[in-house]
């Protein structure tokens, strides 16, 4: 069964450099979350997506943007690097409660891109 | 203060014995995942709940909504059950929120 993807699995930046990261959802899941996890830290929520649209942000930088596209994929894109953006960043997506606004669908998730910034 | 609180933080035990691993909330919830995380960090999604128990081979949880709490169990655990599990709930909004996770090691 297919999963979520994420590319790339390892990215190496250095200072001041920008990357992008992706995630394709599981077939017909419409919603997408990321997550950072620093070393040896509790993953934190950055932001989430629902149909394309953002639904709710968490702790995430000004330096980072993200968006869902119209073949629900999304692409989070971190500017000006920093050394503490060095993270294992997970994508995760599930499908939404289709009687409420509410999110209660499993969520599956995807092997994580490891962004090392140098 | 983190609003999920899980327990034991590290938990060692020798193959075969039953595990008990304890999450609780502060507030209500839409649902709970409980997650298991491998050296080098791919993340699983073991369960989700909203209420009652689940099942799934040699793991069970459960889940009280009243008392805001939640547990996962691994019966006649092995050494690839090692990992970190990690309890996350949902709120009505579109976050979830972790616990710090329990780090299991399984000794042969």
């Amino acid at each position: 069964a297919a999963g979520v993807i994420q590319s790339p699995r390892h990215l190496i930046k250095e200072k001041r450099e920008t990357a992008t990261l992706k995630c394709y959802p599981i077939p017909r899941h419409d919603t997408v979350y990321w997550y950072q996890q620093g070393p040896g830290q509790d993953p934190q929520f950055l932001i989430s997506f629902y149909e394309k649209m953002q639904s709710d942000k968490g702790s995430i930088p000004d330096r980072f943007s993200a968006q869902q596209f119209s073949d629900y994929h999304s692409e989070l894109n971190m500017s000006s690097l920093e050394l503490g953006d060095s993270a294992l960043y997970f994508c995760a997506s599930s499908l939404e409660n289709r009687w409420g606004h509410s999110n209660t669908g499993e969520l599956f998730f995807g092997e994580g891109s490891r962004l090392t910034v140098l | 203060k983190n609003e999920v609180e899980q327990s034991p933080q590290n938990l060692t035990a020798q193959e075969g014995e039953f595990i008990t691993i304890n999450c609780s909330y502060s507030v209500g919830i839409s649902a709970l995942h409980w997650l298991q995380q491998h050296p080098g960090g791919g993340i699983v999604s073991l369960f989700m709940l909203s209420s009652g128990k689940k099942k799934h081979g040699r793991l069970i949880a459960t889940i009280n909504i009243q008392e805001k709490h939640s547990s996962l169990h691994i019966t006649a655990s092995h050494p690839r059950d090692s990992a970190v599990y990690i309890c996350a709930v949902a709120y009505s909004n579109y976050q979830l929120i972790w616990g710090a996770g329990t780090k299991l090691i399984i000794k042969p």
